[in-house]
């Protein structure tokens, strides 16, 4: 089946940790995205990748990087800079050209204790 | 810039009522698309539709019927005969101006609740 798959579902993290989010497509897309939902503020764009070792920011990068080595792959990490990274987040993919749909991942919800 | 602006936050119906989502969209391109993405209380958003703003023809689905008018720049989304497997969180999307960007911008999502 194809598809894209997120780990952990939840993670739970120590103020000024370092977290990974894991994002993985079998879909073959070139372009793929990472969105932090929270409550009331719809989804918002952190970073976004089109091919293989090229990754633009989005609107909120500040405190997080991400790296895109493989076309399947697209991880997250949430450095201990982000201010305030309790969230729900997405991972989505795309085929090439503006007007494509994008597909989503079942998501990662992040508390910070 | 582009804007989308989904003005219901939270919309309640009994079970078998229509229900129409609004969709109000600014953009400076002459040629785009839209989108409608549903998210279920599970969270992965699930594309419902992607309309190409050449086309005014309203879309009917199944239960599900948009109705796209650029005069007002309007994507409104309506259920028939809503069900409880409805309730979900429903968002607009319009993606960025400019050729190369794939980005896509949300509206904040309007929250219906089908009540049996």
């Amino acid at each position: 089946d194809g598809g894209i798959t997120q780990s952990p579902k939840y993670l739970f993290r120590k103020e000024g940790q370092n977290v990974t989010l894991s994002c993985e497509q079998n879909l073959n897309h070139d372009a793929m995205y990472w969105y932090r939902q929270d409550p009331g503020q719809g989804l918002r764009l952190i970073y976004y990748s089109q091919i293989v070792n090229d990754f633009q920011k989005g609107d909120i990068a500040e405190g997080y990087s991400v790296s895109r080595e493989k076309k399947e792959s697209f991880p997250l990490t949430v450095t201990s800079a982000q201010k305030n990274p309790t969230a729900f987040y997405l991972c989505a993919s795309s085929s090439s050209g503006r007007y494509n749909e994008q597909f989503f991942g079942p998501g990662t919800r992040l508390t910070v204790l | 810039a582009q804007k989308v602006t989904q003005a219901q936050t939270e919309i309640s119906v009994v079970e078998k009522e229509d229900v129409t989502l609004d969709c109000v969209y600014e953009t400076r391109d002459t040629t785009y698309y839209l989108f409608w993405y549903k998210q279920p209380p599970s969270g992965e958003l699930v594309f419902l539709i992607r309309r190409n703003s050449f086309d005014e023809q309203n879309e009917i689905s199944g239960r599900y019927s948009w109705n796209f008018q650029k005069s007002t720049s309007s994507f409104n989304f309506t259920i028939t005969a809503s069900q409880v497997v409805d309730s979900a969180v429903y968002f607009c999307a319009l993606p960025f101006s400019g050729a190369g960007s794939y980005q896509l911008t949300f509206g904040k999502g309007t929250k219906l609740s089908v009540i049996p």
